[in-house]
């Protein structure tokens, strides 16, 4: 058990739909991440958060947003859904200081989109 | 866009065995590291090497970095049916940002 909590586990909803996926870091950590794995684009970095701030983008879409909570909660969200963004969402965290340089991954939210 | 390509895709070996996978990446790294992923699950870290290492080793792995060539290799000796899985290398950029950069792994499958 990393410590990291996505809820929920399994998501199924039809295209054109919003959905809001949410994360848990482990006690302490500040950094939040959010990735996208499908069988076709692999693990895409999506986005991170810094205690509330974004602190980096990667190949998120404009049909998707994120944000960090002041408890450090993050939510994902995503909305006019596709069939394409059907994938696994994972959720990583990582310590403020002494970082070691390792993420702790959630068991991710699987998302389908039919 | 990937960062790394692991090389294998699939490997298929017997117990006992030594598993040795490969990743090549593209840019200048700080470190790189090794995670598992078993089937439809979280990824789990396993072993990380700094840019300023050549090897390093943790239990029955075995990583190696070769900054010049930008590759590494992970090696399972002794492999057991519980190793069975995805391994993915990861790459953390040396302007210091976080957020790693996944290859596109390796699927390890160990036969008991």
């Amino acid at each position: 058990d990393s410590g990291v909590t996505q809820t929920p586990k399994h998501l199924i909803t039809a295209t054109g739909q919003r959905v809001t996926l949410r994360c848990s870091p482990r006690s302490g950590d500040l950094s939040v991440y959010w990735y996208q794995q499908s069988l076709d684009q692999g693990l895409q970095f999506l986005i991170q958060y810094y205690n509330g701030e974004e602190r980096a983008k990667g190949n998120i879409l404009e049909r998707f947003s994120a944000q960090q909570f002041p408890d450090l909660h993050s939510e994902l969200n995503l909305s006019s859904l596709e069939l394409g963004d059907s994938a696994l969402y994972f959720c990583a965290s990582s310590p403020a200081g002494g970082w070691t340089g390792e993420l702790f991954f959630g068991e991710g939210s699987r998302l389908t989109v039919l | 866009s990937q960062q790394g390509e692991e090389d294998p895709q699939a490997l298929s070996i017997q117990e006992g065995e030594n598993a040795t996978m490969n990743c090549s990446y593209k840019t200048s790294i700080n470190n790189l590291q090794w995670y598992r992923q078993n089937s439809g699950r979280g990824l789990v870290h396993l072993i990380l090497i700094r840019s300023n290492e050549r090897e390093k080793h943790s239990g029955r792995l075995r990583v190696t970095l070769d900054t010049s060539k930008k590759s590494s290799s992970l090696l399972i000796t002794a492999s057991r049916a519980a190793d069975t899985a995805s391994y993915f290398c990861a790459t953390a950029r040396d302007t210091g940002r976080r957020a790693l950069t996944f290859g596109s792994g390796t699927r390890l499958q160990v036969q008991p």
